[in-house]
């Protein structure tokens, strides 16, 4: 069964401090894994895309990583502000037709403390 | 920021109403979903479409119907809303074209309580 299973499930991290986010999936067979970021009230914005052949891509203070071998990726966010408290999502989309099906996880609650 | 657009934002509503959620895009999107989204929960699609006057049920089981007769709009009717219809529901839109690593653009949802 293609899950998406996305860990801690919540996670109080203080201003200024780093933190890591987990995303493992059992996708078979895999195309691509983006990491969303939905603030409160608001959709999804795509962070950053993962292929295959990708093991590290930053944007800013966010850096993701993939290891396909594994089926884990995450993303680390640098030196956190106020702002960076969302909920981040883990999307994996397979190579099973040629539009691709997503696999959404449930999202980590980041929470930023001043 | 994505140009697309839902309304209303927030919507209250008694059983057994009519309802229409709009969503409409001024990118030029083929592709158009809607997804459910409970608090915790990961988001389900429940309909999307390929382009103009096509419409196809998504994942998850929802008596909702949808309709594309333009590029821009696509909006989602329930002809008779009950509390399990309580949801956020997020519309959204992607260039579509296959093959490409799509990425979605996603509006800022409408959350709707049926009482």
């Amino acid at each position: 069964k293609n899950q998406v299973e996305q860990s801690p499930q919540s996670l109080i991290i203080l201003e200024g401090k780093n933190c890591t986010l987990q995303c493992n999936y059992t996708v078979s067979p895999f195309s691509n894994l983006r990491w969303y970021k939905q603030d409160t009230g608001r959709g999804p914005v795509s962070l950053t895309i993962m292929t295959f052949s990708e093991n590290t891509k930053s944007n800013g203070r966010y850096t993701a990583t993939l290891d396909a071998d594994t089926k884990q990726s995450s993303l680390h966010i640098t030196a956190s502000q106020l702002s960076d408290s969302a909920s981040y999502i883990c999307v994996v989309s397979d190579r099973g037709s040629t539009l691709g099906r997503l696999y959404f996880g449930r999202g980590t609650q980041l929470t930023v403390w001043p | 920021e994505a140009d697309i657009y839902q309304t209303p934002r927030y919507l209250v509503i008694g059983t057994g109403k009519k309802i229409t959620l709009e969503c409409s895009q001024t990118m030029g999107h083929d592709k158009m979903y809607w997804y459910q989204q409970d608090p915790g929960m990961e988001l389900h699609l429940i309909h999307y479409s390929y382009g103009v006057n096509s419409t196809e049920k998504g994942d998850l089981s929802s008596e909702s119907t949808v309709s594309r007769i333009r590029t821009e709009h696509f909006p989602l009717t329930l002809e008779s809303a009950r509390p399990s219809h309580t949801s956020q529901y997020l519309c959204a839109s992607s260039e579509g074209q296959r093959g490409a690593l799509e990425k979605l653009f996603f509006g800022s949802g409408t959350q709707l309580s049926v009482l």
